[in-house]
């Protein structure tokens, strides 16, 4: 069956800019979660979802992150005056229900000029 | 005395031999824990898990070693081919969180 889907896979802009990372979860998965990749690093916890609902921010850096899923399904995560330091890949999971195996998208890799 | 596995940043592995993957983790409470295979420019795969409550699992040409006792974990892969070739993360899971290690990079010659 189809997996967790993210667009767009790659995402160049300019400092100050504002940006959106879409997530498509596994049909079904009622969790999702944000993590960001570093280059040579291990994902990072930034957000979860279940349902509709954000249960744990705790992992966004600031403000300028906010991530939605209005209708239980798709999320979107939004940062607003993109730096430099944002730089990273964005990647996106699903489980059936919290505490389930995390199944990962292929990830936004964003660059910030 | 049992000897811990040392965590490599890199491995490199002849094609038919079999790889030894090293990961220690920090919680105590971690409740199960994952090894991931990530490819370049994909996000991770997962691979097999293994309860707090086990200490051995295995899969498809991969088993998983679990030591509460020193927080060590260690991912076997039998007869390793080419396409083995990746970053490899293991990963503790705590409620919903993932926290995960640093990756070991294995490279498989031909």
């Amino acid at each position: 069956g189809a997996g967790v889907s993210q667009t767009p896979s790659n995402k160049v802009t300019e400092k100050g800019k504002y940006v959106e990372l879409r997530c498509d979860p596994i049909s079904g998965h009622t969790a999702l979660y944000w993590y960001r990749q570093s280059l040579g690093q291990g994902p990072e916890f930034l957000i979860y979802f279940q349902g509709t609902g954000a249960a744990d921010d705790s992992g966004l850096p600031n403000d300028r992150f906010l991530a939605v899923r209005p209708e239980g399904s798709v999320s979107t995560l939004k940062i607003q005056r993109t730096e430099r330091g944002d730089s990273a890949v964005y990647l996106c999971a699903s489980s059936p229900q919290t505490g389930d195996t995390q199944y990962f998208g292929p990830g936004t890799r964003l660059t910030v000029l | 005395g049992e000897s811990v596995g040392l965590h490599l940043p890199t491995l490199s592995v002849q094609e038919g031999d079999n790889s030894i993957i090293n990961c220690a983790y920090s919680n105590s409470a971690s409740d199960y824990f994952i090894w991931y295979k990530q490819e370049s420019g994909k996000g991770p795969q997962f691979i097999i898990d293994i309860r707090s409550n086990m200490d051995k699992r295995q899969g498809q040409r991969v088993t998983v070693l679990l030591n509460k006792t020193v927080k060590h974990l260690s991912l076997q892969i039998a007869a390793t081919q080419p396409g083995d070739s990746a970053v490899y993360f293991c990963a503790e899971h705590n409620d919903y969180k993932l926290s995960f290690g640093a990756g070991t990079t294995v490279t498989v010659r031909a």
